[in-house]
């Protein structure tokens, strides 16, 4: 499976401010999703990352909060913009090849001060 | 919207016993899997069912995917302390939205 490497692992933040966590997959990959973990809860999908043209958001998530780039085949950014405490949870990368498992990374946690 | 219900939500037995996670749905998965997550880990992916009424065997753990396939469940025999964390089911991913179950936190205690 492929190895996906997401930095930074942590990081806390001050509100109002916005921070861009990076993906980076060490082979081609045809899928790539970015997913939220809040304490305590299970995966929430933000949204589907697609190459070369915008990204797909689940309900309740906007661009405009957060912003995400796929510029290639094996590397995704998401930013969470103008953080406010709500916002701290973890944020994984997630990468599949379009059979039903997902692969991820160790995920980003985020603490929003 | 398919949804994955898992049960218990929180299971903390000792060492050496025996558990038994579920999850069901009212929907019908080509697949199910089930994921493992440590605390400051990602989930890791354990096994995929993709046969209704395949049963897969990983060590000390089984898993059974439901005759309908809309369930399925993951049997620990003899729980160790390495066993403790997130068990996540989930289903439809490929080229469509993955569903994660709320997950079944599992504490072993030595």
């Amino acid at each position: 499976s492929a190895v996906i490497s997401q930095k930074p692992s942590r990081d806390i933040c001050q509100r109002g401010t916005s921070l861009t966590i990076q993906c980076q997959v060490d082979s081609q990959v045809t899928m790539m999703f970015w997913y939220r973990q809040q304490p305590g809860q299970s995966l929430t999908l933000i949204a589907t990352a697609n190459q070369g043209s915008e990204a797909t958001y689940e309900s309740g998530f906007v661009i405009d909060k957060f912003p995400i780039s796929r510029p290639n085949l094996t590397f995704s950014t998401l930013t969470v913009s103008n953080m406010s405490p709500e916002d701290s949870s973890i944020y994984l990368c997630s990468v599949g090849n379009g059979g039903p498992e997902a692969f991820f990374g160790q995920g980003t946690r985020l603490t929003v001060v | 919207t398919q949804l994955l219900e898992q049960s218990p939500q929180f299971l903390s037995i000792q060492e050496g016993e025996n558990l038994t996670v579920y999850c069901n749905s009212s929907s019908v998965f080509s697949s199910l899997q089930w994921y493992r997550q440590e605390p400051g880990e990602g989930p890791v992916l354990l096994v995929t069912v993709v046969t209704g009424g395949e049963v897969k065997k990983l060590k000390r753990l089984t898993f059974q995917f439901g005759d309908a396939r809309k369930d399925s469940s993951l049997h620990i025999t003899a729980a160790q302390p390495g066993d403790t964390g997130l068990y996540l089911c989930a289903g439809g991913g490929g080229y469509q939205k993955v569903t994660f179950g709320i997950g079944t936190k599992l504490q072993v205690i030595p």
